[in-house]
C-alpha cells in the first residue's frame, strides 16, 4: 500500500533556531517528492521538488534531502522565522497523476 | 494571474441542504483537482479533470457528491443533501497534466454542516 508518513506530528521551536522535518514513504513506482507549505487558512504551496537522482536541494532557508534507497526525505529549516509557522506536507508522486499525501507536520515558531 | 479562485470562502448550512462550491482554475492549466481536508484524514483527492473531462472520481465519497467542469475556466462541486460529516475544507487545485507537476491550490472553502 502506498503510504507517506511524516514526523513529528507537531513541533514548537524558538525563532532563530533550526529544525528538521521527516518524511518516510512506501510508494511505488516513485516519480518525485514535493514539500508543500500550508499557511493557516490558505492552500498548500510547493516549496521544492526532489527527483530520484537528487540528494539535496535548497530554496532559501529551506533545504530538502532525499535518500531513495531508504525512501526518506527531510526538510531542514535554517534560522527559523515567525512566518515559517505552518503545516508542511510531503507529497510523493507515484507516477502518472497518482499523488500520495502525508498528514503533515505542524510547525509553530515562537518569539 | 490571480491564482486559483474559490468561492465561497466560508459556507455554513443545515443538514439536508444543497451546497455548491465553485472554482476558477489558473488560465492555461489543463487539469483541475478537488480535494477535501480534515484533521483526521488530511488531504484527500475527490476527483480530477483533464481538459474538462472527469478522469478519476474514485475519491468521491458517495452519490451525494457530484462535480462538473462545463468549460476550462470553471468547475463546481455539489453536495446534495449535505450531512454534518461533510464538514471540512474543500480545496480546488489546477496544474498542467504532467507527471509530478506541482499543484496550485486555491484558498479553500470552509464548509460547516450543522
Amino acid at each position: 500500500k502506498n503510504q507517506v508518513e511524516q514526523s513529528p506530528q507537531s513541533l514548537i521551536i524558538l525563532e532563530g533556531k533550526n529544525c528538521t522535518l521527516q518524511c518516510n514513504y512506501t510508494v511505488s513506482p516513485f516519480s518525485n517528492l514535493r514539500w508543500y507549505k500550508q499557511d493557516t487558512g490558505r492552500g498548500p504551496v510547493s516549496l521544492t521538488i526532489m527527483t530520484f537522482s537528487e540528494n539535496t536541494k535548497s530554496n532559501g532557508r529551506y533545504t530538502a534531502t532525499l535518500d531513495a534507497d531508504t525512501k526518506q526525505s527531510s526538510l531542514h529549516i535554517t534560522a527559523s522565522q515567525l512566518s515559517d509557522s505552518a503545516s508542511y506536507i510531503c507529497v510523493v508522486s507515484a507516477g502518472g497523476n497518482k499523488l500520495v499525501f502525508g498528514a503533515g507536520t505542524i510547525l509553530r515558531v515562537k518569539s | 494571474d490571480a491564482g486559483v479562485i474559490q468561492s465561497p470562502r466560508h459556507e455554513v448550512t443545515e443538514m439536508g441542504q444543497e451546497v455548491t462550491l465553485r472554482c476558477k482554475p489558473i488560465s492555461g492549466h489543463n487539469s483541475l483537482f478537488w480535494y477535501r481536508q480534515t484533521m483526521m484524514r488530511g488531504l484527500e483527492l475527490l476527483i480530477y479533470f483533464n481538459n474538462n473531462v472527469p478522469i478519476d472520481d474514485s475519491g468521491m465519497p458517495e452519490d451525494r457528491f457530484s462535480a462538473k467542469m462545463p468549460n476550462a475556466s470553471f468547475s463546481t462541486l455539489k453536495i446534495q443533501p449535505s450531512e454534518p460529516r461533510d464538514s471540512a475544507v474543500y480545496f480546488c487545485a489546477s496544474s498542467f497534466l504532467r507527471p509530478g507537476e506541482k499543484l496550485f491550490f486555491g484558498s479553500g472553502t470552509q464548509l460547516s454542516v450543522l
